[in-house]
């Protein structure tokens, strides 16, 4: 398995509240991914990084922020939560870019519920 | 607009049958397409990919068929086993930077 860890693995917050996820891998991989996990949409790509301090937005990026300090560490912020963000959240590295179709490996999840 | 679409959102088979999830594209530009399983409480990981130059591949009991035409791909099991009881995802990338678009998925059930 790929030495992925997401922290924490379940959380509940209140509606306006910020919420920080953690995304930690062990595998030295360029690129790490943010996406959530909604029932008729799939995964979703919200931020991911191809560097320290290099991000960019997915498709579905308003309201989240995203820190990248170290390679091994990719943080996830909801600056203030709304209900419509409680999804479950993946984490996914990468050694080489997934549009060069590079598979990625994803981490266990982050089950977040806004109430 | 959903660039990836998975039409069936269940599959029921019994075991040792064959099973047959169906993905469709719209966007040309992709060039990779990737099947992922995912079981509950676990994240997704990958199974088998292809590349848009070639329209089959197979990893043994796993074959991904590519329908560049029909803008259509397919993954079949077989036989298939109780153990393959999960979700499918099916993804594309190479249409738009790093990005993998998604399906929204297909659940299947294998019946002892």
């Amino acid at each position: 398995d790929a030495g992925i860890t997401q922290s924490p693995r379940h959380k509940v917050t209140e509606t306006g509240t910020p919420v920080t996820l953690r995304c930690h891998q062990t595998e030295n991989h360029r690129y790490m991914y943010w996406y959530r996990q909604d029932p008729g949409h799939g995964l979703r790509l919200i931020h991911y990084s191809y560097g320290v301090k290099d991000t960019d937005k997915g498709e579905v990026s308003d309201g989240y922020s995203v820190s990248r300090s170290k390679t091994e560490d990719f943080l996830l912020t909801l600056e203030s939560a709304t209900s419509s963000q409680t999804s479950v959240y993946f984490c996914a590295i990468s050694t080489r870019s997934t549009g060069r179709g590079t598979e990625a490996f994803f981490g266990q999840g982050t089950r977040l519920t806004v109430v | 607009d959903q660039q990836v679409k998975q039409n069936s959102p269940s599959l029921s088979v019994q075991e040792g049958r064959i099973s047959i999830l169906n993905c469709d594209y719209t966007n040309s530009m992709f060039d990779y397409f990737l099947w992922y399983k995912k079981y509950p409480a676990e994240g997704p990981t990958f199974l088998i990919s292809i590349s848009s130059i070639k329209d089959k591949n197979e990893d043994g009991r796993f074959t991904v068929f590519l329908n560049k035409s029909a803008k259509h791909l397919s993954l079949h099991i077989v036989p298939s086993q109780p153990g393959d009881s999960a979700v499918y995802f099916c993804a594309a990338s190479g249409a738009a930077g790093n990005k993998l678009t998604f399906g929204g998925g297909t659940r299947v059930l294998v019946k002892p």
